[in-house]
Formats: C-alpha cells, sequence, structure tokens
C-alpha cells in the first residue's frame, strides 16, 4: 500500500533562513509525490510535483523538493524563508487507482 | 474565477439531519475527488468521478453518504441521517485524467453536526 510520513508535527524557522519539511514515502512501483500547502479555513493550494525525470523539482512561491530514491525521502525545502510562508504542509502520495494519500501534515511556524 | 468552488462554505446541523454539498469543479477538469479532513490530520479520499461514473468509493464511505455527478460537470455529495463523527471540513477536488496530473482543491465546506 502507498504511504507518506511526516515525521515532524511542527517546525520552526526564523525569516530569512532555509527551510526544510520532511517527508518519507512507502510505494509498490514508480512513486508520484505531491506537496501541498494549506492556510487557515482554506483548501489545499498546489506547490509542486515529482513524477519523473529530475530529482530537484522546482514549484510555486520559491519552494523546491528534492527526491531521493535510495533514502524514500520527497524532502521540502525553501532557501529563504518568509513570515508568510507560516502555513500547514501536505505531503502525498498518489495511488493506483488516482487518489492522494496524506501524510498528516506539518506545521511551519516563521518567525520575524 | 476559474478554480474549484464549493457551497456552502460552512454548514450547521442538527444530528439526523440530511445535509448536501455541491462541487463545481474547473470547467475542462473530467475527474471530480472528494476529500474529508478532520482537525488535526491529513486529508481523507471519500470517492472519484471521471465524467459522470463513479470509480471508486472509500470504506470510510458509509451507506448514509451518496455522492453523484450526473452530468459529468458539478457534483454533490449527501450525507444522510448525519452524527456528530461527521463533522469535519469536506473538500473537492478536479483534474484532468493522467498520471502525473495534479489535484486542485476547493476551499472546502465545514459541517458541524450539533
Amino acid at each position: 500500500a502507498q504511504s507518506v510520513a511526516q515525521p515532524e508535527d511542527q517546525v520552526n524557522v526564523a525569516e530569512g533562513n532555509p527551510l526544510t519539511v520532511k517527508c518519507t514515502y512507502s510505494v509498490s512501483g514508480n512513486p508520484y509525490l505531491f506537496w501541498y500547502v494549506q492556510y487557515p479555513n482554506r483548501g489545499l493550494q498546489f506547490l509542486l510535483k515529482y513524477i519523473t525525470g529530475d530529482n530537484l523539482v522546482k514549484g510555486s512561491y520559491g519552494f523546491e523538493a528534492e527526491f531521493n530514491k535510495s533514502q524514500t525521502s520527497f524532502h521540502l525545502k525553501k532557501p529563504s524563508a518568509l513570515v508568510s510562508d507560516s502555513a500547514l504542509y501536505f505531503c502525498a502520495v498518489r495511488d493506483p487507482k488516482n487518489k492522494l494519500i496524506f501524510g498528516t501534515g506539518t506545521l511551519l511556524a516563521v518567525q520575524p | 474565477d476559474t478554480g474549484v468552488s464549493q457551497n456552502p462554505r460552512h454548514k450547521i446541523t442538527k444530528r439526523g439531519q440530511n445535509v448536501t454539498f455541491r462541487c463545481d469543479p474547473i470547467s475542462e477538469h473530467n475527474r471530480l475527488y472528494w476529500y474529508r479532513q478532520t482537525l488535526g490530520q491529513g486529508p481523507e479520499f471519500l470517492t472519484y468521478f471521471q465524467n459522470e461514473a463513479q470509480l471508486e468509493k472509500s470504506r470510510l464511505l458509509s451507506d448514509r453518504f451518496s455522492a453523484e455527478r450526473p452530468k459529468g460537470s458539478f457534483s454533490t455529495l449527501e450525507i444522510q441521517r448525519t452524527e456528530q463523527g461527521d463533522s469535519a471540513m469536506y473538500l473537492c477536488a478536479s483534474s484532468l485524467a493522467g498520471v502525473g496530473n495534479e489535484q486542485f482543491f476547493g476551499p472546502g465546506t465545514r459541517l458541524t453536526v450539533l
């Protein structure tokens, strides 16, 4: 069965510092991996995806993610955090029947 | 606004009542998904349609839940005889068919069952 794990409930980072939000996955077959962000009382916004190709994927709002097959990881990164990046971040994997399987989410708090 | 829209945004109902939610997907998207999200959790899949055909239903979708997409455009999710455990955010998403296509989510309908 497909699954993702987000080992950190919360990540704290100072504005201007680099940030990393961790995600590991377990799949049978090729992994199709996604990152979404959720602001309070809002739906999910798509950030980026890995389907195939380059291991470094660039997405919206300056975010990028690194796919690492040997470590089965897909960590979300940004070189310089903004206070406005504070939100709930979800990693997800697509299963063979097209639904997304989400992690439990990581709350990112960026301090000014 | 050409994104996914959902109505109503909030619904408060008494236990035992029926409720219906509507989702309007992005117009050219042929796939439509319903998810449920409870506080502190990631969204959980409920069901999905390709055009008007309902292709998969989660075991979470008890017989009190029914979803339709009659003309392959908008969809409705009905919950009969609501229970307090049904309180959650109900999210709709749409996508184009295809292996790697991302799903675009609506703002959700927050259901509170008293």
